[in-house]
């Protein structure tokens, strides 16, 4: 049975302040691990998609890595507009996210 | 180009009722898939329907069951409803498998 496992489940940052979500998991065959955003009262929003180890995937703040075990979303100098929960999926199994706050 | 579309967005009903949430996907979308949103589990999902057949089912009773129609639009249906199965209920469409998934608003059921 696939896994997905995320951490932290919260994560509170200042404007400007990086940092990195990350994001396990467990599969019998990767076909692709996932990254939305979600915002409060929204459905998910897609951001990237990684297929091979080694694969880096970059939008605005937002860079998605990823390894054989784990994925991680690294966020340079984030700014308020940034606060969502971040959401790591191998199709159709979900993490259960990463709420991120960051205060001006 | 339009978004994913869910009716209602909003739904109360009470225990033993039963009730239908409709989908539709992007238009070219052939695949859609749908899930359970509640704060303690998150993301369930409880199954994804391609051309009109179902190809994978999430671990959920009978009571929940869906279709595709020809046009891709979908439903589901939940009968002999529990108040545990007040939730957000997301509906997302992709071209195919291993690709991206678009999702829609939700549908916001509660259970009274």
């Amino acid at each position: 049975e696939d896994q997905v496992t995320q951490s932290p489940e919260a994560l509170r940052l200042q404007e400007g302040e990086s940092s990195s979500l990350n994001c396990s998991y467990t599969v019998s065959g990767l076909r692709g691990l996932f990254w939305y955003r979600q915002d409060p009262g929204k459905g998910p929003e897609f951001l990237f998609t990684l297929y091979s180890a080694g694969e880096e995937k970059e939008k605005e703040r937002l860079k998605a890595t990823l390894t054989k075990k784990e994925s991680f979303l690294h966020i340079t100098a984030p700014k308020p507009e940034d606060s969502a929960t971040y959401l790591c999926a191998v199709h159709p199994t979900f993490g259960s996210g990463t709420k991120l706050n960051v205060k001006p | 180009k339009a978004g994913v579309t869910q009716t209602p967005r909003y739904l109360i009903k009470t225990r033993g009722q039963q009730v239908t949430l409709s989908c539709s996907p992007i238009s070219g979308h052939r695949s859609v898939s749908w899930y359970q949103q509640t704060p303690g589990q998150g993301l369930q999902f409880l199954f994804e329907y391609f051309s009109e057949t179902q190809r994978n089912k999430g671990n959920f009773p009978g009571r929940f069951s869906g279709r595709q129609f020809s046009n891709s639009r979908s439903e589901m249906n939940v009968s002999t409803l529990e108040l545990g199965d007040s939730a957000l209920y997301l509906c997302a469409s992709s071209r195919t498998d291993s690709v991206e998934q678009f999702f829609g608003p939700g549908t916001r059921l509660t259970v009274l």
